[in-house]
């Protein structure tokens, strides 16, 4: 079946450092994937997304590459910021319009 | 352009009550998904519409839970009796038309708090 694995949080960082948010995926076919974002007292929002192999998502500053050899896409992004604080979600459409997302990661970024 | 509104923001039920959940998606989006997400969880497809029919309930569990989308706009989900395990936020989300291959952004409403005691 088709599932989505996220490292575990909370990821607690200094501002300016480097993030990555690891996120693995078990698949039929070709799926897209992405990366949804939730700040404090808001809804979902999406951040970035991945149609196919070796696609790579931006946005904000934020990337993420969609490895299919190794079911990965995982998030990085090269210097955190205070407003990065949220908490980050993977998820993955089997191109049937459902997301199936993984648990969350939370980002805590300290002044 | 207004986004997707759901209402109410937050209720309290006790076990065994029934409640209701509104969703009005963004004009134009064909395709309606109510999702459920528990405290600590990513959300989770509970029912899924193109127009006013259902795509996919697989996941539903329809002894409790009934959605209905008349007219293919709007949007409402019920639960009938609740438990204590139906606490959770739900998210109401919406797109444009699905399509063969076409993946198209799902935009989330601010969510339903539901807490039931």
């Amino acid at each position: 079946g088709n599932s989505v694995t996220q490292m575990e949080g909370p990821v607690t960082l200094s501002e300016e450092a480097f993030l990555t948010i690891n996120c693995t995926y078990t698949a039929t076919g070709y799926p897209s994937l992405f990366w949804y974002v939730q700040y404090p007292g808001e809804g979902l929002q999406l951040l970035l997304k991945a149609t196919k192999a070796d696609d790579k998502g931006s946005n904000k500053g934020f990337e993420a590459t969609y490895r299919k050899e190794t079911t990965s896409f995982h998030l990085e992004k090269g210097s955190v910021q205070v407003s990065d604080s949220a908490v980050y979600f993977c998820a993955l459409n089997p191109n049937t319009g459902k997301l199936i997302f993984g648990q969350g990661t939370t980002l805590q970024v300290k002044p | 352009e207004a986004g997707v509104a759901q209402s109410p923001r937050y209720k309290i039920i006790e076990k065994r009550q029934s409640v209701a959940f509104w969703c009005n998606p963004i004009s134009g989006h064909a395709t309606l998904y109510w999702y459920q997400q528990i405290l600590g969880q990513g959300p989770k497809l509970l029912i899924q519409f193109q127009n006013n029919g259902v795509v996919d309930d697989s996941q539903l569990p329809k002894d409790r839970f009934s959605a209905e989308r008349l007219k293919g706009v709007d949007s409402t989900l019920k639960i009938q009796p609740a438990k204590l395990e139906d606490s959770a936020v739900y998210l109401c989300a919406s797109s444009l038309a699905l399509q063969t291959g076409g993946v198209y952004e799902q935009y989330f409403g601010p969510g339903t708090r539901l807490t039931v005691t």
